[in-house]
């Protein structure tokens, strides 16, 4: 079935370092790229995504690559806060005109940044 | 504007006990899907609501059942409950059943003792 694999697990950069996460997908016809930050007590929230059409996309310090051929997308991170600490996730669908398609999800990235 | 909104916020059940789950969508929102997160782990797809339909199901065995509402609320039951069934449980809203982008609450977390 549908697999995604994300690393590292945990993460701890200096305040305004930067932070890279990467995932890996197995189903080669997923077309929709999310990632989503989920702070304590709270459900994850979409911080930004990307579709397989497109190689990268950028909002102001978050950034996503996507690699279609290596099956591969990761998750930018520059000028790290301590208020950008949370657990990332990724998630692989491949959704479309035939219908929503579940959301599979990564295992997660624990992000610390230290003042 | 209201978020996605899940009712109760904690919950504590016995083994073999049922329980049902609740969740309001975002305003505007008409399709409803569930997940449950298990401690450390990713969401894990239920199923997803639409139009008062069960549309998708993810790897879930029938004990986990669900209903959607005309004014697009919906519930998620769990019956027989097991301890593993301990997990904190997801809905996410989105607008269309086709729409990927989804909004998610602050969950249910289902302690099975």
């Amino acid at each position: 079935g549908e697999n995604v694999e994300q690393h590292p697990s945990t993460l701890s950069v200096q305040e305004g370092d930067s932070a890279v996460i990467k995932c890996t997908y197995s189903d080669s016809a997923s077309n929709y790229f999310p990632w989503y930050k989920q702070e304590l007590g709270k459900g994850p929230q979409l911080i930004i995504d990307i579709r397989s059409n497109v190689g990268e996309k950028k909002d102001q310090r978050i950034a996503v690559t996507l690699n279609k051929t290596a099956k591969h997308f990761s998750l930018h991170i520059t000028e790290t806060q301590p208020e950008d600490s949370a657990v990332y996730f990724c998630a692989a669908s491949r959704g479309g005109l035939s219908g929503f398609q579940k959301l599979v999800f990564g295992t997660g990235t624990r992000l610390l940044v230290s003042p | 504007d209201a978020g996605v909104t899940q009712s109760p916020t904690h919950l504590i059940k016995t083994r073999g006990q049922q329980v049902t789950l609740r969740c309001s969508p975002k305003s505007g929102h008409d399709t409803v899907s569930w997940y449950q997160q298990a401690l450390g782990q990713g969401p894990q797809f239920i199923f997803q609501y639409y139009e008062e339909e069960e549309r998708q199901r993810g790897n879930f065995p029938d004990r986990f059942s669900g209903h959607q509402f005309p004014n697009y609320s919906s519930e998620l039951n769990v019956n027989a409950l097991l301890l593993g069934d301990s997990a904190l449980y997801l809905c996410a809203s989105s607008l269309g059943s086709t729409n990927e982008k989804l909004f998610f609450g602050s969950g249910t977390q289902l302690s099975v003792l």
